[in-house]
């Protein structure tokens, strides 16, 4: 079966400082992978998709950045973290051709 | 702009009755549709899919699409207080796989 991971799970860092979140995924090969971010009582947003080693594409202008090093590892990256980047980020997969997306745990920043 | 509006609620149900939540969205060319719950300080799990008008059963959960009138609704039948969560309504919107989330719908079940 199916498992994806994140890490870490909470992380608290001050402005300016930089970021990296993991995510990992086991039991399948070539999934899509998404990085979805949630603002506290707000819905998902999509910030970026992969469909393959080192194929990213950016859902909106920001100072995150996402890179695919691994067919199913999916990373996501600050060099400064700002306030507003604070929020529950998301990691998701699925499979090629299927439309159904699983989340992650989840890791939630806490930007002060 | 591509949107999915969902009623933000809360909504409240009595323990053993029937939650009915709704979902609209603008893309006609949506389709594909799905349903997550999302307990607090957790991440959406998903529950139901549906691709074709008409309704799905999984269990206590039922989810109706109606293409012609772009809504897809979710029934929960029976509610207990294990259901009380935030419903997300998401619709594919490419060939990409990429989903468009509404904000989500608050259910409380109260005993």
């Amino acid at each position: 079966s199916q498992t994806i991971h994140q890490w870490p799970a909470t992380l608290v860092q001050p402005v300016g400082s930089p970021l990296s979140l993991e995510c990992t995924v086991e039991g399948t090969s070539n999934p899509n992978l998404y990085w979805y971010r949630q603002a506290a009582g707000r819905g998902l947003q999509l910030l970026f998709y992969s469909v393959g080693i080192g194929q990213i594409s950016s859902e909106v202008p920001q100072n995150l950045s996402a890179s695919r090093p691994q067919d199913r590892q999916f990373i996501l990256s600050s060099k400064k973290l700002l306030l507003s980047d604070s929020g529950f980020y998301l990691c998701a997969w699925s499979g090629q051709g299927a439309n159904e997306q699983f989340f992650g745990p989840g890791t939630r920043l806490t930007v002060l | 702009q591509k949107e999915v509006e969902q009623n933000s609620g809360p909504l409240s149900v009595p323990e053993g009755a029937i939650a009915s939540l709704n979902c609209t969205y603008s893309d006609r060319g949506s389709q594909s549709f799905f349903w997550y719950r999302q307990y607090s300080g957790k991440s959406p799990e998903l529950i139901m899919f549906i691709y074709s008008n008409g309704d799905k059963e999984d269990g206590r959960f039922t989810a109706q699409l109606n293409k012609a009138s772009q809504y897809v609704s979710l029934l929960i039948r029976d509610s207990q207080p294990s259901d009380s969560a935030t419903y997300l309504c998401a619709v594919r919107a490419d060939s990409w796989g990429k989903l468009q989330f509404g904000a989500g719908t608050q259910v409380v079940v109260t005993p």
